[in-house]
């Protein structure tokens, strides 16, 4: 059974400062891993998806990198900003026909501060 | 322009009352899934539905009926609902087979029982 494991829970840097977070996963068997971002009390946007043969992906100032064999990924957030400040999740979707689904990390959440 | 829609946004009612969340995509997906968020922020996948046949019941309690009238809407019916119902339901959309395409959320409904 995949379970994913995010460490820091929580996280708070000043403005301005680069920023990594990090995501493990137990099966290696995945199609992708998507990280997300989420604000209080709002839904789910996503950030960034990188496909189990990619090695990273980036959008403007995050960065997110694949380890498949080693379970493992990191979103870097390169001069950060308060406006960054919300909760981070990271979902793999599992390499088996058929399930579709995606299973979520327990979150970081990111203050940054002014 | 919404592309994953849920309604109700908010919904607050009383144990035992039997209650509906509905969402529609306008993303032309054919796959569907209820996910529930709790109060620990972990969000778990529920059900999936592919071109309106269930294909993940994450051995949710019978008391759930999803309910998917065409590949664009899945509706969630609860009957006698519990306090440990109080949580967010999300929403999400994909398209079947594409492991590289992300899925897509809605906002989420957030369901209080007094």
């Amino acid at each position: 059974k995949q379970e994913v494991t995010q460490i820091p829970a929580a996280l708070s840097v000043p403005e301005g400062e680069n920023l990594v977070l990090n995501c493990s996963f137990t099966d290696s068997a995945i199609y992708n891993l998507q990280w997300f971002r989420q604000d209080p009390g709002k839904g789910l946007t996503s950030l960034l998806l990188i496909q189990s043969s990619q090695r990273e992906q980036t959008s403007g100032r995050l960065n997110a990198s694949l380890d498949k064999s080693s379970g493992r990924s990191t979103l870097y957030i390169a001069a950060s900003q308060p406006g960054d400040s919300a909760t981070y999740l990271c979902a793999v979707r599992d390499a088996n026909f058929g399930n579709e689904k995606l299973t979520f990390g327990t979150g970081t959440r990111l203050t940054i501060i002014p | 322009d919404t592309a994953v829609s849920q309604t109700p946004k908010y919904l607050v009612t009383q144990m035992g009352n039997d209650k509906s969340i509905k969402c529609e995509q306008n993303l032309g997906h054919d796959t569907m899934y209820w996910y529930k968020q709790d109060s620990k922020k972990f969000l778990k996948i529920m059900f999936s539905y592919n071109n309106k046949e269930l294909i993940i019941n994450e051995t949710v309690p019978n008391r759930f009926s999803p309910k998917s009238p065409d590949k664009a809407h899945l509706n969630l019916h609860i009957n006698s609902l519990e306090l440990g119902d109080s949580a967010v339901y999300f929403c999400a959309s994909s398209q079947w087979g594409f492991s590289n395409q992300p899925q897509h959320f809605g906002d989420g409904t957030r369901l209080s029982i007094l």
